[in-house]
């Protein structure tokens, strides 16, 4: 079944370490995003990719780092620089024909 | 800068109604207009997609309307159940955008 994976699905880190949420997908998608969400705060874009090799910071990118060495994967960093890092956090990829948007399971991160 | 609200924030109806959530958006040059649901601590489950040169679409009990020159868009649930009950999101990509932007949802309750 083609879909979008994410992993860990809870993550618990220590104040001062980077972490690594991984995002897959099958689905042959050309774009994937990363979004955070926070309650009573909606959904807020951290970075895009359209393309292999290429990708932009969204609306809340300061803390955060992300790669897009394979069509298939987007992984995303939090850095020790992210004041607030305790959230869920949703990976997405979108199909080029007509920009329809299919969403993971989600990450959830516990800074202790 | 598009916006976009989802008024009421929560809805409570008993089983077996027909309901209508609201979308209204800001700027009425949009690509599409896309319809989630999501369920407590999981992602987002894509239920409708309206392209902006379509009124409605379509599937089983939901029926979303688009109406571009108001800037409103609404999603009929016929005959609820209660495993309706979650939130629901509308998404709007603007022309030319990459990036959806996200109504803060609607948290609707089926009661048995």
């Amino acid at each position: 079944d083609g879909g979008i994976t994410q992993s860990p699905k809870y993550l618990f880190r220590k104040e001062g370490q980077n972490v690594t949420l991984s995002c897959e997908q099958n689905l042959n998608h050309d774009a994937m995003y990363w979004y955070r969400q926070d309650p009573g705060q909606g959904l807020r874009l951290i970075y895009y990719s359209q393309i292999v090799n290429d990708f932009q910071k969204g609306d809340i990118a300061e803390g955060y780092s992300v790669s897009r060495e394979k069509k298939e994967s987007f992984p995303l960093t939090v850095t020790s620089a992210q004041k607030n890092p305790t959230a869920f956090y949703l990976c997405a990829s979108s199909r080029r024909e007509t920009g329809e948007l299919f969403f993971g399971e989600g990450s959830r991160l516990t800074v202790l | 800068k598009q916006e976009v609200t989802q008024i009421p924030a929560a809805l409570s109806v008993p089983e077996g109604e027909n309901l209508v959530l609201n979308c209204s958006f800001t700027d009425s040059a949009i690509y599409n207009l896309q319809w989630f649901r999501q369920d407590p601590g999981k992602g987002l489950t894509s239920l409708l997609l309206i392209q902006s040169s379509q009124r409605e679409q379509t599937s089983g009990r939901l029926n979303a309307s688009l109406d571009k020159s108001s800037g409103r868009s609404t999603l009929y649930i016929a005959a609820s159940q209660p495993g309706d009950s979650a939130t629901y999101l509308c998404a709007v990509r603007d022309v030319g955008a990459q990036k959806l932007v996200f109504g803060q949802g609607t948290r609707l309750t089926i009661n048995p």
